[in-house]
């Protein structure tokens, strides 16, 4: 069946401009995240979702960031007036179970280059 | 509060030896424990997962890993390294957060070199 899907693949935009990256999760997945991957930072926890719900938000790094997810599937991640410091791969995951040690599946990311 | 420790940034072995990544972990909890592999440019795979049960775990590709509490650890290992092993890999360690899910925490990973 079909993995974690995001779009796009790679994004190029100057500093100032914003930008939304979306995540297909797995069909069923109810619980959805979003990391950051970065050099020197490594794999940061940014969000996750539980339906359309987001209860723990403590990952995003300023209020410059934000996310949203409809029907309890899609989501897409907003980043304002962007600078270069947000150049990262963007990685999102879903799993069906967000508790019981359920694993995370993975998209293949989007890599973001603000210039 | 959870986190993870990859003892090495960079492990380099020849094509056909053992391979032996090393995570060291700190939890409050019982915790979930994971192996993940990201290859250039590809998302992350998960290699294995301890969760409670047996304590060595194995994963894909060959890989295990052993939960040894005593000593905090979740080695990954594989007896013949093949040179598609070449790749980044990550533990993780998976604990219970306010608001009852589970959070992943990362090491900063290691990456594999295999050399013919």
């Amino acid at each position: 069946g079909a993995g974690v899907s995001q779009s796009p693949s790679n994004k190029v935009t100057e500093k100032g401009k914003d930008v939304e990256l979306r995540c297909d999760p797995i069909s069923g997945h109810t619980a959805l995240y979003w990391y950051r991957q970065s050099l020197g930072q490594g794999l940061e926890f940014l969000i996750y979702f539980q339906g359309n719900s987001a209860p723990d938000k403590s990952g995003l790094p300023s209020d410059r960031f934000s996310a949203e997810r409809t029907g309890g599937s899609v989501s897409t991640l907003t980043i304002q007036r962007t600078q270069q410091e947000d150049s990262a791969v963007y990685l999102c995951a879903s799993s069906a179970l967000a508790t019981g040690g359920g694993e995370q599946y993975f998209g293949p990311g989007t890599r973001l280059t603000v210039t | 509060a959870q986190s993870v420790t990859q003892l090495d940034s960079h492990v380099s072995v020849s094509e056909g030896t053992p391979v032996l990544l090393r995570c060291n972990y700190s939890s409050s909890y019982s915790p979930s424990l994971f192996w993940y592999v990201q290859h250039p440019n590809k998302g992350l795979q998960l290699l294995l997962k301890y969760t409670s049960a047996a304590t060595l775990v194995k994963g894909i590709n060959g890989f295990e890993a052993e939960f040894k509490k005593s000593e905090t650890s979740f080695h990954l290992t594989k007896p013949s390294a093949h040179m598609s092993d070449a790749a980044e890999y990550f533990c993780v360690v998976s604990g219970i957060y306010d608001g009852g899910y589970n959070k992943l925490i990362f090491g900063a990973g290691t990456r594999l070199a295999v050399h013919p």
